[in-house]
């Protein structure tokens, strides 16, 4: 009974390396998204997918990259760190309507 | 886009009370509204969503208010238990990405 799996749960970087947060999901939704949640900012969309081969962006996709080969996992790809994406990353799927299923975060610090 | 406003300051209510949560969001009223539940270091739980044409939903001892005049969502814990501890976020349909947009959340405490 996973749900949605996010791994690594803590991640340090250097500013300017590159890193792949992995999410996965077993409930075979379709829609999959990153949030990013900041203090004081609350849970901001980054980039969503409706569907393998289909993704798009939110509120805040400077700086990631994502991809969809298959409908279980949505990976997200920071290129070149940068201090401002020090955060804690939630993926979560979705049935229709969208009702959230979150994976327990990834916690970011680049320095 | 879509914003919300949820109290900001930690809502402290007595083991026993009802706790009363308001989401207020500015913009287009949306298709449906849903409040979730986040524990420290956890990921957010979805609780419930109640739609535009409902003025009100029921779950155990969670009940949710929509009033689409009003722009408002209520979100009421009965004969709350310090297990409630926790934070709740509102969350609407975001109008341009196929997403939802969140509120910031309200801290509630139930003190014993």
């Amino acid at each position: 009974n996973a749900g949605v799996t996010q791994t690594p749960k803590f991640q340090v970087l250097k500013t300017g390396q590159s890193m792949t947060l992995q999410c996965a999901q077993d409930m075979n939704h379709e829609y999959m998204s990153w949030y990013r949640q900041d203090p004081g900012m609350g849970l901001r969309l980054i980039h969503y997918s409706v569907g393998a081969g289909i993704t798009d962006q939110g509120e805040v996709p400077n700086g990631y990259n994502v991809s969809r080969s298959t409908t279980e996992d949505f990976p997200l790809r920071l290129l070149s760190a940068a201090p401002s994406q020090t955060s804690v990353y939630f993926c979560a799927s979705s049935p229709i309507p969208r009702t959230l299923h979150f994976g327990n975060g990834t916690r970011l610090t680049v320095t | 886009s879509q914003k919300i406003e949820q109290n900001s300051e930690a809502l402290n209510i007595q083991e026993g009370k009802t706790a009363t949560l308001t989401c207020n969001y500015t913009n287009y009223s949306p298709a449906y509204l849903q409040w979730y539940r986040q524990d420290p270091g956890r990921g957010p739980v979805f609780l419930l969503l109640i739609r535009e044409n409902e003025k009100e939903k029921r779950k155990e001892r969670l009940k949710v208010t929509f009033d689409t005049t009003l722009k408002q969502s209520l979100f009421h814990i009965t004969a709350s238990q310090p297990a409630d501890s926790a934070t709740y976020l509102c969350a609407l349909p975001e109008g341009g990405a196929d997403g939802l947009t969140f509120g910031k959340g309200t801290h509630l405490i139930i003190q014993p």
